[in-house]
């Protein structure tokens, strides 16, 4: 079945630092690929999303590229902020599906000092 | 503010009883799904209803079970609690009900169940 896979945290960084956080994904069809957001106490936001292999999803600094050949969406930004502080979720949802369900990796939370 | 909604923000239950959990979708949007976040197994798709019908199931145990009515409001219902069924519980809903290419899932801030 599909699934995601993300790089263990916590992750803590420094402030300015660079940040990668992995994702690779198995999917039996073509999906979508997503990164969520989850600062202390909300709900998931959506932070990026590709829809294609080589389309690279970008928002507030962050960037990721859907790679098909090594099935992954690896998160970057250049340049963390303490508000960057937050859990992470890499996510697929099968686009010719008659469902929107999203499934999940486990999380990666990264904190950044100051 | 996603405008998704869900209530309550907290509940505090004993085992064995029973809790409905309530999800207000965004105007105009026809599918709410919900998920299950809990630190041993994550994120998981419990279920997902489109236009008062149900479209997809994942992970939802019998205890559980779900409903949309014809105002797109959704109710998910717990019964005979576990101490286990302690989590995050999120509502999250789209204008389709299939593969979010050109749109996206927008989460509310989730119901936090503490079973005791």
């Amino acid at each position: 079945g599909n699934s995601v896979t993300q790089m263990e945290g916590p992750v803590t960084l420094s402030e300015e630092a660079f940040l990668t956080i992995n994702c690779t994904y198995t999917a039996t069809g073509y999906p979508s690929l997503f990164w969520y957001v989850q600062y202390p106490g909300e709900g998931l936001q959506l932070l990026l999303k590709a829809t294609k292999a080589d389309d690279k999803g970008s928002n507030k600094g962050f960037e990721a590229t859907y790679r098909k050949e090594t099935t992954s969406f690896h998160l970057e930004k250049g340049s963390v902020q303490v508000s960057d502080s937050a859990v992470y979720f890499c996510a697929l949802s099968e686009r010719s599906s008659n469902t929107g369900k999203l499934i999940f990796g486990q999380g990666t939370t990264l904190q950044v000092k100051p | 503010d996603s405008g998704v909604t869900q209530t309550p923000k907290h509940l505090i239950t004993a085992t064995g009883q029973r809790v409905t959990l309530r999800c207000s979708p965004r105007s105009g949007d026809l599918s709410v799904y919900w998920y299950q976040q809990s630190l041993d197994q994550g994120l998981q798709f419990l279920i997902q209803y489109y236009n008062g019908e149900e479209r997809a199931k994942g992970n939802i145990l019998e205890r559980f079970s779900a409903q949309q009515f014809p105002d797109l409001h959704s109710e998910l219902n717990l019964s005979s609690l576990e101490l286990g069924d302690s989590a995050l519980y999120f509502c999250a809903s789209s204008v389709v009900g299939g593969g979010l290419l050109n749109t996206e899932a927008f989460f509310g801030q989730g119901t936090r169940l503490t079973v005791v």
